[in-house]
């Protein structure tokens, strides 16, 4: 059964105070690792896909870094606007059709003061 | 553009009554899904479709049916409410790519109340 946990639960920041959250997983083959950012009362909104170990992507103040078994969200200099949730998902390479689901952590729930 | 659009966004029910939740996509993707996310459960899978006149069971399907007569269109339905089934509902949409899907778009969610 494929598995993601995310750490810490909650974390809080002070502005510009740098830090990285953690997506480990376990699934027979990963297809591809998907972060998202939810704002309180909305749906996730997509941020990142990861599809192999030593891959980067950056999105203004985040950096998403993937291994063969974790995944990190590096935030760099965080304002209070990046105060969310942070969800990790994985698509696993399964048989029986279940190419196309996402398994979703509990997510990470950032919170930025000024 | 819309992108998923969920109807109702707020709605309470008493036990044992009945609802539908419609979700609707204008992006022409192939695959749609329900979830419903509780506090310190994360995101559970309650059905999918991988195209129209598909449906499969996810993680969480009991007390749940769905139907998906049109591409974009996926309706989650309840028989017979149980607050056990107060959560918020999301659905969200995705296209394929190779053998996989795309990232997913997500609607903003049906709080569903069952008193």
């Amino acid at each position: 059964e494929d598995q993601v946990t995310q750490s810490p639960e909650a974390l809080r920041l002070q502005e510009g105070e740098s830090s990285s959250l953690n997506c480990s997983y376990t699934v027979s083959g990963l297809r591809g690792l998907f972060w998202y950012r939810q704002d309180p009362g909305k749906g996730p909104e997509f941020l990142f896909t990861l599809y192999s170990a030593g891959e980067e992507k950056e999105k203004e103040r985040l950096k998403a870094t993937l291994t063969k078994k974790e995944s990190f969200l590096h935030i760099t200099a965080p304002k209070p606007e990046d105060s969310a949730t942070y969800l990790c998902a994985v698509q696993a390479i399964n048989s029986g059709g279940s190419n196309y689901k996402l398994t979703f952590g509990k997510g990470t729930l950032l919170t930025v003061n000024p | 553009n819309a992108g998923v659009t969920q109807t109702p966004k707020f709605r309470v029910l008493k036990t044992g009554q009945s609802m539908t939740l419609l979700c609707a996509q204008d992006m022409n993707h192939e695959y749609m899904y329900w979830y419903r996310q509780d506090p310190g459960m994360g995101l559970r899978l309650i059905h999918y479709s991988v195209g129209e006149g598909t449906t499969a069971k996810g993680e969480v399907p009991d007390g749940y049916n769905v139907s998906r007569l049109k591409k974009q269109n996926f309706l989650l339905g309840l028989e017979s409410a149980a607050p056990s089934q107060t959560s918020v509902y999301f659905c969200a949409s995705s296209y394929s790519m190779g053998t996989g899907i795309a990232e997913a778009f997500f609607g903003q969610g049906t709080r569903l109340t069952v008193v």
